[in-house]
């Protein structure tokens, strides 16, 4: 089965700089998506950005971007301009055949004012 | 667009009654709805998937009998804690994915529900 990783239990920034959250995952497949959720204290889960694996351009949502490597299977994700509204959990989720989403252990980001 | 509710968003019972939790998606059709479970500071576990129309399927490990899922239609699926015990006090979040696509759609989550078992 597909295994996701976030070696980062918890990372803090300053705010206004820039943090990078790593993510590495298992997978057998070539077709596949990934995705950065935030979690924030209400535990809404709110989708923060989308990355197909057959796409080699990066994608980017404003302030978040991500570093997609696929043959190293990392997919870290970069919020540039922290805002104290950043504060949250965030889980990299990979798209598993069947459509089930599989999470990682999740990273709680600090942001310190 | 994408929203998606859960109601109630809290919930108290007794030991040994059954609780009914609501996942709608308000702006779009849901083929396929997903039931999750996490504890304080831990990952989402999925725990079943949900087609409209048919039986859900369970992930290995949750009780059929004990974690009742209905999809009866396109915008509404329910999960039902049957003979509750402390134990299943957890927070269940359910999610829907939009219909008419294949494995790309993305999933959209609804706000969460908070079981409390006394």
């Amino acid at each position: 089965a597909q295994t996701v990783t976030q070696s980062q239990p918890e990372m803090s920034v300053q705010e206004a700089e820039t943090v990078t959250l790593s993510c590495t995952y298992d997978t057998s497949e070539s077709d596949y998506y990934l995705f950065w959720y935030k979690q924030p204290p209400s535990r809404q889960m709110i989708l923060v950005i989308r990355q197909e694996a057959y796409k080699q351009q990066n994608a980017t949502e404003n302030r978040f971007s991500v570093n997609f490597q696929k043959a190293a299977k990392s997919f870290s994700l970069k919020i540039s301009d922290s805002q104290l509204g950043d504060a949250a959990m965030y889980f990299c989720a990979y798209l598993e055949y069947g459509n089930k989403l599989v999470f990682g252990t999740g990273t709680i980001l600090r942001v310190k004012s | 667009g994408a929203v998606v509710s859960q109601h109630p968003s809290r919930v108290i019972c007794k030991s040994g009654t059954s609780v009914k939790i609501e996942c709608r998606s308000l702006d779009f059709q849901a083929t396929t709805m997903f039931w999750y479970r996490q504890f304080p500071k831990q990952s989402l576990m999925l725990m079943a998937t949900s087609n409209e129309g048919s039986k859900a399927t369970y992930e290995q490990g949750v009780e059929k009998d004990k974690f009742l899922i209905n999809h009866a239609s396109l915008t509404l699926s329910t999960l039902t804690v049957t003979s509750a015990h402390p134990e299943d006090s957890s927070f269940y979040i359910c999610s829907a994915r939009q219909a008419g696509g294949g494995r790309t759609d993305t999933q959209y989550f609804g706000p969460g529900t908070r079981l409390t078992v006394l």
